[in-house]
């Protein structure tokens, strides 16, 4: 079966710095990997999503994640963290066949300080 | 267009009542997934409807079940409420279903059971 790790349960950067969300996942073919974001008492909202069509993959809001295969890793990345990006952001994985289950990891809490 | 619509977004009932959850998909999409969302336990999939069909199941107790109707809306019910249900419930529609579809997330009924 499918699953992802996500290693951490918090992660606190400074306003304008490196955002780094990790995320490696667990697959037996070639997977379907997204990334949401989860504000408090909201919903998910998709990030990202990894097909297989581009090895580095753009997002909403500055978002971008880099699928590397040797590494089993999928990472979040922003280049310069914004008050606006403290959320939860989830990694996921798609069951395969023809379900559309969503596997999560657990989450991790980014605060961003000013 | 409207996004995926969760009715109620909050719910307190008692131990051992029944409660039913509502989701109105997008317009267009045909699959409606459910998710159950716990501190302890994180996001878990409940199951998925696709054609008023459930297509896939979580592992959850018979308590909880669902179904579609033919404008692709979606209830799911959970009888003989347990403390333990006490979550954030998620539903999720997509165009179509299968592997790597995106899904694309309500806001949540929050249900506290006491």
């Amino acid at each position: 079966a499918q699953s992802v790790t996500q290693l951490g349960s918090h992660v606190s950067v400074s306003e304008g710095a490196l955002v780094l969300l990790r995320c490696n996942y667990s697959s037996s073919v070639p997977p379907y990997l997204f990334w949401y974001v989860q504000y408090p008492n909201q919903g998910l909202q998709l990030l990202l999503k990894y097909t297989s069509a581009a090895t580095l993959v753009k997002g909403i809001n500055g978002f971008e994640a880099e699928f590397k295969k040797s590494e089993t890793s999928f990472h979040l990345t922003k280049p310069s963290a914004h008050m606006s990006d403290a959320a939860e952001y989830f990694c996921a994985v798609s069951d395969s066949g023809a379900n559309s289950k969503l596997t999560f990891g657990k989450g991790i809490t980014l605060s961003v300080r000013p | 267009k409207a996004g995926v619509t969760q009715t109620p977004r909050y719910l307190i009932k008692t131990r051992g009542q029944q409660v039913t959850l509502s989701c109105s998909p997008i317009s267009g999409h045909r699959s409606v997934s459910w998710y159950q969302q716990t501190p302890g336990q994180g996001l878990q999939f409940l199951f998925e409807y696709f054609s008023e069909t459930q297509r896939n199941k979580g592992n959850f107790p018979g308590r909880f079940s669902g179904r579609q109707f033919s404008n692709s809306r979606s209830e799911m019910n959970v009888s003989t409420l347990e403390l333990g249900d006490s979550a954030l419930y998620l539903c999720a529609s997509s165009f179509r279903q299968g592997a790597g579809t995106e899904a694309f997330f309500g806001q949540g009924t929050r249900l506290t059971v006491v």
